[in-house]
């Protein structure tokens, strides 16, 4: 069946402008979650949606990010006034299970630039 | 808090040779851990948790509460397995699974 899919695939942007990055979770996967993949950095947890609501939204780096869930289904991660520092790898990952002890299906990711 | 530690950013293994890839965690509860692995243009994937005690691709982890680890190993290491490989921790309450900062692994023909 389809995995989980992200769009756009890469995304070059230039400093200050906003962007928004999208996912498409497997059918059925209640629990959504966005992480940041930095260069040295591992993955850091950004955001969980449990249906259309986000529980738990301390890993956002700061309020420019910002990020929404419709339907249950398809989530935006929204970074405004884009810097330099945001350039990174984001990976979206969906599970059947809510919370922390639930396989984790991830995106192929969305790759960021900010020049 | 929850942290997990990846000592080894990158380790290189012939061919063969016998592969440990090291975590050690820090959760005063019980904790429930995984290895995630990462080939070369393909997504991250689940490889193994320690819940299940499985042999995944000749690989097995062991979860030692003692000295709070889950190291990855294999007996023969084969080419195939290089790979960014990441241990991850998850709790019981927590809302996310909480990530090393990976090992690079590279088996040398």
């Amino acid at each position: 069946g389809a995995g989980v899919s992200q769009s756009p695939s890469n995304k070059v942007t230039e400093k200050g402008k906003d962007v928004e990055l999208r996912c498409d979770p497997i059918s059925g996967h209640t629990a959504l979650y966005w992480y940041r993949q930095s260069l040295g950095q591992g993955l850091e947890f950004l955001i969980y949606f449990q249906g259309n609501s986000a529980p738990d939204k301390s890993g956002l780096p700061s309020d420019r990010f910002s990020a929404e869930r419709t339907g249950g289904s398809v989530s935006t991660l929204t970074i405004q006034r884009t810097q330099q520092e945001d350039s990174a790898v984001y990976l979206c990952a969906s599970s059947l299970s809510q919370g922390g002890l639930g396989e984790q299906y991830f995106g192929p990711g969305t790759r960021l630039t900010v020049t | 808090a929850q942290r997990v530690t990846q000592p080894e950013k990158l380790l290189s293994v012939f061919k063969g040779a016998p592969v440990e890839l090291k975590c050690n965690y820090s959760y005063s509860g019980s904790p429930e851990l995984f290895w995630y692995v990462q080939y070369s243009r393909q997504r991250l994937q689940l490889l193994l948790r320690h819940i299940s005690r499985e042999s995944i691709k000749g690989f097995t982890a062991d979860l030692n509460k003692g000295e709070t680890s889950f190291h990855l190993k294999k007996p023969f290491a084969q080419e195939e397995d290089s790979a960014m490989y990441y241990c991850a921790l998850g709790s019981p309450g927590a809302n996310n699974l909480f990530f090393g900062t990976g090992t690079r692994l590279t088996v040398i023909p």
